[in-house]
């Protein structure tokens, strides 16, 4: 079944830690997408990726690095710079020619970060 | 800016009684308009893409509109297990990405 795993599932912090969320898709698809998702709030966009070995910033980039080494994989990493980093991080991937934005985007199942 | 807000930000219906999902949208050139529902402690699950004005999708109790400003999910007789948060999402000329709203909460009791 093609599909995006993320784990962990849940994940706790602590004070000065950086921790590393994995999110791998065999859906073969070029984008890549980190979403943060807050109680009563809508997706903002962390990070995204179009192509192996290039990323973009999304809204919310701050305190938060990712790499994209294979096109499979898009790993987030939550540094220590991240002041409130209790939330549900989501990944995505989308399919798409000449644009992104007509193609819908494919959710793994998120991981809880919380804080010790 | 693209942006999109939805209404209500939550619903409670009874086992069976029908209604609607707003979400409203501007963008400057519309390339597509998503619909989601996600569970608790789940990643949105896509539904429906919808490309133009008078286009309409259907899945089970599920039917999503659109026109130039807005998009509706018709739910009819819904049951419990149709009790989720239902997102809506545009894509547009603007850029590659995609914008968010903010969901509703759609409770159904049996």
């Amino acid at each position: 079944d093609g599909g995006i795993t993320q784990s962990p599932k849940y994940l706790f912090r602590k004070e000065g830690q950086n921790v590393t969320l994995s999110c791998e898709q065999n859906l073969n698809h070029d984008a890549m997408y980190w979403y943060r998702q807050d109680p009563g709030q809508g997706l903002r966009l962390i990070y995204y990726s179009q192509i192996v070995n290039d990323f973009q910033k999304g809204d919310i980039a701050e305190g938060y690095s990712v790499s994209r080494e294979k096109k499979e994989s898009f790993p987030l990493t939550v540094t220590s710079a991240q002041k409130n980093p209790t939330a549900f991080y989501l990944c995505a991937s989308s399919t798409g020619t000449l644009t992104y934005s007509n193609q819908p985007q494919h959710f793994g199942d998120g991981t809880r970060l919380s804080i010790l | 800016e693209d942006q999109v807000t939805q209404s209500p930000e939550a619903l409670r219906l009874q086992e069976g009684e029908s209604s609607s999902l707003n979400c409203s949208y501007t963008v400057s050139g519309l390339r597509g308009l998503f619909w989601y529902r996600q569970d608790p402690g789940k990643g949105p699950e896509f539904l429906f893409t919808l490309y133009s004005a008078g286009e309409e999708k259907e899945k089970e109790r599920l039917k999503a509109t659109l026109t130039k400003k807005e998009s509706f999910l018709h739910i009819t007789a819904p049951k419990p297990e149709d009790s989720a948060t239902y997102l809506c999402a545009v894509g547009s000329s603007a850029g590659n990405m995609l914008t968010f709203g903010g969901g509703t909460r759609l409770m159904v009791k049996p």
